[in-house]
C-alpha cells in the first residue's frame, strides 16, 4: 500500500495570493496526477506525471501548474488564487493500474 | 465521449442488509474497472477492481460484478456496517488513456441503525 502525504491539509488564504500545495509518495511511484473535487461530487484530473519532468495537463482547467524534479515530489502551484479555487485537492500515484490517494488539501480563497 | 454515471446520487441501507451501488460507464473500450470509498474529510480509498476480461470478483464483505453487454457494474456490500458509510465512486480505465482513470459521481451510502 502506498503513503501518499499532503501539506497542508487546510487552508484559508485572500484572493491574488500565490499558493503551493504539496504532494510527496514513498513507494517510487512514477505516475502522479492531481485531482480537484467539490464535496460529494466526482473527481476532476488537473495534472498528471508519467514521471521525472513530464508533467501534463488533465480536463480541466484550473490555472494552476505542477512540477516533477523527483519522483516522490509533486507540488502544484497556483499563481494567483481566486474564490473559484475553493475545492478540496487531492494527489495521488499509481502502482499498476491502481491510484491510491493522499488525504487531500481543502483550500478555502476568500 | 468516455463517462461513468452512478444511477442513485444516495442510498439509505438497514445495518446488516446486504448493499448494492450501481454504475454504469458508455466505453465498450473499458479494460479495467475500480471501486472507490470516501470518507467525509479523506481522500479516496481502493476497495476492490475488476477487469472485462471477469464477471465477477470478490473480495471482504464486497463483490463486484461487471455487465459488458450493458456496459454496467455493481459494487455489493454484504451486511453492511455503520463504517461502510461513506461515498462509493466508480472508475474506469480505457486503453487508449493509459495514464487516465475516469472517475464518475458518487453514491452515498446511508446506515439506518
Amino acid at each position: 500500500e502506498a503513503d501518499i502525504y499532503q501539506t497542508p491539509r487546510y487552508l484559508v488564504i485572500g484572493t491574488g495570493k500565490k499558493i503551493t500545495l504539496e504532494c510527496s509518495q514513498t513507494m517510487g511511484h512514477d505516475k502522479m496526477y492531481w485531482y480537484q473535487q467539490d464535496p460529494g461530487m466526482e473527481l476532476h484530473l488537473i495534472h498528471y506525471s508519467y514521471g521525472v519532468n513530464s508533467t501534463e495537463k488533465g480536463d480541466l482547467s484550473s490555472e494552476s501548474t505542477v512540477s516533477r524534479i523527483r519522483t516522490e515530489h509533486f507540488p502544484l502551484t497556483l499563481e494567483s488564487a481566486r474564490p473559484s479555487h475553493t475545492s478540496q485537492y487531492l494527489c495521488a500515484s499509481r502502482q499498476a493500474d491502481t491510484q491510491y490517494f493522499g488525504p487531500g488539501t481543502r483550500l478555502t480563497v476568500l | 465521449g468516455e463517462s461513468v454515471g452512478l444511477h442513485l446520487p444516495t442510498l439509505s441501507v438497514q445495518e446488516g442488509d446486504n448493499s448494492i451501488i450501481n454504475c454504469a460507464y458508455s466505453n465498450s473500450a473499458s479494460d479495467y474497472f475500480i471501486w472507490y470509498k470516501q470518507e467525509s474529510g479523506k481522500g479516496p480509498q481502493f476497495i476492490i477492481d475488476i477487469r472485462s476480461n471477469m464477471d465477477k470478483r470478490q473480495g471482504q464483505r464486497v463483490t463486484v460484478l461487471l455487465n459488458k453487454t450493458v456496459k454496467h457494474l455493481s459494487l455489493q456490500i454484504a451486511a453492511t456496517q455503520p463504517g461502510d458509510s461513506a461515498v462509493y465512486f466508480c472508475a474506469e480505465k480505457t486503453r487508449s488513456s493509459a495514464s487516465k482513470i475516469i472517475f464518475g459521481s458518487g453514491t452515498r451510502l446511508s446506515i439506518r441503525p
